[in-house]
């Protein structure tokens, strides 16, 4: 069975400050692929990013990075320069490559940024 | 943005009655899901859809039926609801249906279900 683990329950920093959302996931899948969703306070899921297990090239994208490691079983999130505007909760998602498509989902982590 | 709308937005009902949830899309795509979100639970899988009438369950499926008689729309039925299924339902979509690739699914906006 998959397995998605998002320790960090909760995390608050202050503008301007980078941070770490930490995943690491299970599977006994030889390929697979790794997502990371938005949720902000409205509601909705905001897609960020995929990423296959045969590509473990880092990847930035503005502030956002994604740091996916193999070794380690982790496909950690980091916000450069945190805003406001991030503040929302972050969901891992695993999925396997059955060709369904469906998703193993971290709890979340909340991040709070203040001003 | 996909093209996804879930019908009604939010709902409160009694224990006992039979609720149906409606997602619907208009981008064509062949794989629709449904999920609950839950405090402390993230997202968990409830059933989906690989096709007009193909359907199967998933991690959380006791106590909910799904139907597709047509592609653009994916029902989810609680048959008896009961309190234990107060929750945030999404609907998501993948954007093709390969069974080699796994591709991207992407949420409706959510339904915020009450059963009293």
């Amino acid at each position: 069975a998959q397995k998605v683990t998002q320790a960090q329950t909760e995390i608050s920093v202050v503008e301007k400050e980078d941070v770490t959302l930490d995943c690491v996931y299970e599977t006994r899948d030889t390929t697979y692929y790794l997502f990371w969703y938005k949720q902000p306070p409205s509601g909705e899921l905001v897609f960020l990013i995929r990423r296959n297990s045969f590509d473990e090239q880092n990847e930035i994208s503005g502030r956002y990075s994604w740091n996916f490691q193999k070794s380690t079983s982790s496909f950690n999130f980091t916000i450069t320069a945190s805003q406001v505007v991030d503040s929302a909760v972050y969901f891992c998602a695993l999925s396997d490559d059955s060709g369904y498509s469906t998703l193993t989902f971290g709890k979340g982590t909340m991040l709070l940024v203040s001003p | 943005d996909a093209g996804i709308t879930q019908s009604p937005r939010h709902k409160v009902t009694e224990t006992g009655t039979p609720v149906t949830l409606r997602c619907h899309q208009t981008e064509n795509h062949r794989y629709m899901y449904w999920y609950r979100q839950d405090p402390g639970h993230g997202l968990r899988l409830i059933h989906y859809s690989y096709g007009v009438k193909d359907t199967d369950k998933g991690e959380v499926s006791d106590g909910y039926s799904v139907s597709r008689s047509k592609t653009e729309d994916f029902l989810l039925t609680l048959e008896s609801a009961t309190s234990s299924q107060t929750s945030v339902y999404f609907c998501a979509i993948s954007e093709r249906g390969s069974r080699t690739i796994t591709d991207t699914q992407y949420f409706g906006p959510g339904t915020r279900l009450t059963v009293l």
